[in-house]
């Protein structure tokens, strides 16, 4: 059965500092891979999606990931982080043949906590 | 464009009462899902449906029920809540294009408190 690991529950890092989330999936083939970030009170926003091709997607606010299939991780990385970077960010795994459903397996997230 | 919507944001129940949460969805996605988020748990899908008159069971979906008898909305429903119900829920939408299925777009959730 598919599933998905984030390793980190909650990371602090300084304003300026370099990030990378670390999720890793456990599935038979390629998946499709997500991540979402969530804001306080907020529902889920789009970062980023890798379905094939290129393992190097880049996303939006500045944030990359990088689909690793020897290693079964998508880790999401930014080089400078910003205050307004601190959220919760989510993982999140579908199977390509998953009976035309659209279901999403999701981690448990990673909160990031932003020192200045 | 709104996306998805939901209603209401916050609800505070007795145990034993019911009420139905309502999603929308203007983007005309095939798929639409009802998840419940609780700390350390991840989100959880409770039900889904892909397509208008359809629907089906999630990963945890006792004590639920739902409706999609418009394509643009679902329902989630409690007939007789309890404590353990007390969570945020979210509804999200995707889209097929025939040869995969694209993100899920989620709504801003609702609170839901069960006394």
């Amino acid at each position: 059965a598919q599933s998905v690991t984030q390793p980190d529950i909650h990371i602090t890092v300084s304003e300026g500092a370099s990030l990378e989330l670390r999720c890793n999936y456990s599935y038979g083939a390629t998946p499709y891979l997500f991540w979402y970030v969530q804001s306080p009170g907020q529902g889920l926003q789009l970062l980023l999606k890798y379905f094939s091709g290129d393992t190097l997607v880049q996303g939006i606010k500045g944030f990359e990931a990088e689909f690793k299939r020897s290693q079964s991780s998508f880790n999401l990385r930014k080089p400078s982080v910003h205050w307004s970077d601190a959220a919760e960010y989510v993982c999140a795994v579908g199977a390509p043949h998953s009976g035309n459903t659209g279901k999403l397996i999701f981690g448990q997230g990673t909160t990031l906590q932003v020192k200045p | 464009n709104a996306g998805v919507t939901q209603t209401p944001k916050f609800r505070v129940l007795k145990t034993g009462q019911s009420m139905t949460l309502l999603c929308a969805q203007d983007m005309n996605h095939e798929y639409m899902y009802w998840y419940r988020q609780d700390p350390g748990m991840g989100l959880r899908l409770i039900h889904y449906s892909v397509g208008e008159g359809t629907t089906a069971k999630g990963e945890v979906p006792d004590g639920y029920n739902v409706s999609r008898l418009k394509k643009q909305n679902f329902l989630l429903g409690l007939e007789s809540a309890a404590p353990s119900q007390t969570s945020v829920y979210f509804c999200a939408s995707s889209s097929w294009t025939g040869s995969s299925y694209n993100e899920q777009f989620f709504g801003p959730g609702t609170r839901l408190t069960v006394l």
